[in-house]
C-alpha cells in the first residue's frame, strides 16, 4: 500500500530564507508526482508536476526534484516571501489501466515572517 | 480555458440527510476525481469517473456515490449523512487519470458541515 509522508509538519522561517520541504513515498511504482499549495479553507493549486521519467522541474522560485529509487521528492523554495505562507502538499499519482489516483501526504504548513 | 468549478461553496446539513455536490471539469479533461479532506489532513481519494463510468474507488462506503455526465461534469452524492462526513470535498479533473503532463486540476472545494 502506497504511503506518502511529509516532513516537517510545520515550518516557520524569516523572509528571504531558502527552504526545503521533504516528501517520501513507499512504493516507487508511480506515474507522476505533483506538488500543490493550499491556502486556509481553499482548494489546491498545482505548483509543479514531475513525470516519473524526470528528475526535476522548475517554476520561478520553485524547484522540485524526484528520486524514484529512494522514494523521495523535495520542493525547494528560494528567497521565501510572506505570500508563500500556506500548506504545501505532495501527492504521487499511481494506479493501473485508466485509473490514476492521487495519494497525498499530510502536508507541510509554512509560515514566512516579514 | 475554464478551470474546475464546484458548487455550492458551503453547505450545512443535518445528520441523516442526503447531499449532492457538483463539479464542472476543466475544458478538454475527460476524468473527474473526488477527494475528501478532513481538517488538518491530506485529501483522501473517494472515487474517479472516466467516460461516465466509475473506474476507481477509495475506502469509502456505498452511501458515497457519483455520476459523470456526457459533458464530463460530475456529481457526488452522500446519503445518510454522519457527523464525520463534515469536510472539504474537492473535485479534480484530468486527462487519463492524471498520468500525463498536466496532472490534476482542482476546484475550490465545497465545505460540508453536518450537524
Amino acid at each position: 500500500k502506497q504511503e506518502v509522508t511529509q516532513i516537517p509538519a510545520a515550518l516557520s522561517v524569516p523572509e528571504g530564507e531558502n527552504l526545503v520541504l521533504n516528501c517520501s513515498f513507499t512504493d516507487s511504482a508511480i506515474y507522476n508526482l505533483q506538488w500543490f499549495r493550499q491556502d486556509p479553507g481553499k482548494g489546491l493549486t498545482s505548483l509543479l508536476l514531475i513525470q516519473s521519467s524526470q528528475r526535476e522541474q522548475t517554476s520561478g522560485r520553485l524547484n522540485a526534484s524526484l528520486d524514484k529509487s529512494s522514494g523521495r521528492s523535495t520542493l525547494y523554495i528560494a528567497a521565501s516571501q510572506p505570500g508563500d505562507s500556506a500548506t504545501y502538499l505532495c501527492a504521487v499519482i499511481s494506479g493501473s489501466g485508466n485509473t490514476g489516483k492521487l495519494i497525498f501526504g499530510q502536508g507541510t504548513t509554512l509560515q514566512v515572517k516579514p | 480555458e475554464t478551470g474546475v468549478t464546484q458548487s455550492p461553496t458551503h453547505l450545512i446539513k443535518t445528520r441523516g440527510q442526503q447531499v449532492t455536490l457538483r463539479c464542472s471539469s476543466q475544458s478538454g479533461h475527460n476524468t473527474v476525481s473526488w477527494y475528501q479532506q478532513a481538517l488538518g489532513q491530506g485529501p483522501q481519494f473517494i472515487f474517479q469517473y472516466y467516460r461516465e463510468e466509475e473506474n476507481g474507488r477509495g475506502n469509502f462506503p456505498p452511501r458515497f456515490s457519483g455520476l459523470q455526465f456526457p459533458n464530463y461534469s460530475s456529481e457526488l452524492n452522500v446519503n445518510a449523512l454522519e457527523l464525520d462526513d463534515s469536510a472539504l470535498y474537492l473535485c479534480a479533473s484530468s486527462l487519463a487519470g492524471g498520468r500525463v503532463r498536466d496532472g490534476y486540476t482542482f476546484g475550490s472545494g465545497t465545505r460540508l458541515t453536518v450537524v
